[in-house]
């Protein structure tokens, strides 16, 4: 079975703090993972993609099988980085339809 | 491109009314999925459709909850009696190429 676990429902930094929101994943095949955001009150979009292996917003996030992570890392966050962010977890290939596992999100609050 | 169309964009109903969301998902793409979100709970999958058929429905919570997709450009979800523990915010969301393009979510208060 699959499954997105990200243990962080609040996240708080300062501005220009590095932030670093944490999501580990079970899955017994080879995944596809991604990152969402949701800010206040607008539809969720996609932030960025493992195989992708680009920054968007500043923000990287590496695949490690390892460790089964895909952490997502801004080395400065802005106050415009306050939102929801939703791990995901999708089966590479097969019939999956596009198919979504979501973690339970994780709330980032960028202070100034 | 609008992107996902969902209507209304707010509902606010009495408990025992019948409320239908609706969804035009984006041209082309083939599968659609509908989710509902809650602070309690996060994003919950209710069911999704591939070519117009439901492919999986194991996350509608009771048989109160209906979806359709008659065609490949629209889809509705239907709460029929609601009940105040249903407000939440609903999102569907159209694929292509395994990524997710959600709409802007249907707001609805059962009270």
């Amino acid at each position: 079975a699959q499954r997105v676990t990200q243990p962080e429902k609040l996240l708080s930094v300062f501005k220009g703090a590095p932030v670093e929101l944490k999501c580990n994943y079970s899955y017994s095949g080879s995944p596809e993972l991604f990152w969402y955001v949701q800010y206040s009150r607008q539809r969720l979009q996609l932030l960025l993609r493992h195989i992708s292996r680009e920054s968007i917003k500043g923000f990287t996030a590496d695949l490690n099988k390892g460790e089964t992570s895909f952490h997502l890392k801004k080395p400065f966050a802005q106050e415009e980085d306050s939102a929801m962010y939703y791990c995901a977890l999708s089966s590479a290939g097969g019939t999956s339809y596009g198919k979504l596992t979501f973690g339970q999100g994780t709330i980032l609050t960028v202070h100034p | 491109d609008a992107g996902v169309i969902q209507s209304p964009r707010h509902e606010v109903t009495e408990m025992g009314q019948e409320v239908t969301l609706r969804c035009k998902p984006i041209s082309g793409h083939n599968s659609l999925f509908w989710y509902r979100q809650t602070m309690m709970r996060g994003l919950e999958l209710l069911i999704y459709f591939n070519n117009n058929v439901p492919i999986d429905d194991s996350g509608m919570p009771e048989d109160r909850f209906s979806a359709k997709m008659p065609n490949a450009s629209f889809s509705t979800l239907k709460i029929q009696p609601s009940e105040p523990r249903d407000s939440a915010v609903y999102f569907c969301a159209s694929v292509l190429r395994n990524e997710q393009f959600f709409g802007p979510g249907t707001r609805l208060t059962v009270l």
